[in-house]
């Protein structure tokens, strides 16, 4: 089965600061990839997916995450973060052709001081 | 750190059975937990929010009478598919937080396959 691994723990930035969230896979197929956020007391929004073309794909509320196909990544990224995005950021796999389960990783938590 | 033990892992079961998924919080209590349901291609989809020693919060479109959620305590909560149908097959995973420290925790999915 396909492992994730999110390098970040905790990440803690300014605002205004620029933001990358590293996330890695493994599994040689073919795959789908998400970006979830979770606000603390809530459940999973859905920041972003790739699925096929462009591996630099835009989501919601400024983020964006590429596609590395030779790295097994799928780094998310936002250029200013604001003090409402701190919450904790998970990266999925969806292995496909094997039991096309999702995966997260462990999650990152990203306190962004005001 | 917080484990969440998601129980079973895969399971095949008759049209017209029940089966029953178990969540549980290893190494903290879970005050909320989460269940998500994943059609293929697709995103997860909430189906609800379950808070301990309270009835669970369903989202529209999902029948509460069909998908019965029990958060009876801190480490347990089960998610039992009633009178499954072969259009119940899919994954389904649970994510569990406690404190605010803990963060949220996923489980490892479940499989359902009803034939």
């Amino acid at each position: 089965a396909q492992s994730v691994s999110q390098h970040n723990h905790h990440v803690i930035l300014s605002e205004a600061a620029s933001l990358e969230l590293g996330c890695n896979y493994s599994y040689g197929g073919t795959v789908n990839l998400f970006w979830y956020v979770q606000y603390p007391g809530q459940h999973l929004q859905l920041l972003l997916k790739y699925f096929s073309g462009d591996p630099l794909v835009k989501g919601i509320k400024g983020f964006e995450a590429e596609f590395i196909k030779s790295k097994f990544s799928f780094n998310l990224r936002k250029p200013s973060v604001q003090w409402s995005d701190t919450a904790e950021y998970f990266c999925a796999v969806n292995a496909l052709g094997s039991n096309n389960d999702m995966r997260f990783g462990a999650g990152t938590r990203l306190t962004v001081k005001p | 750190g917080a484990v969440v033990s998601q129980h079973p892992s895969r399971v095949i079961c008759k049209s017209g059975t029940s089966v029953k998924i178990e969540c549980r919080s290893l190494d903290f209590q879970a005050t909320t937990m989460f269940w998500y349901r994943q059609f293929p291609k697709q995103s997860l989809m909430l189906m609800a929010t379950s808070n301990e020693g309270s009835k669970a919060t369903y989202e529209q479109g999902v029948e509460k009478d069909k998908f019965l959620i029990n958060h009876a305590s801190l480490t347990l909560s089960t998610l039992t598919v009633t009178s499954a149908h072969p259009e119940d097959s899919s994954f389904y995973i649970c994510s569990a937080s406690g404190a605010v420290n803990y963060g949220y925790t996923f489980g490892s999915g479940t499989r359902l396959t009803v034939v």
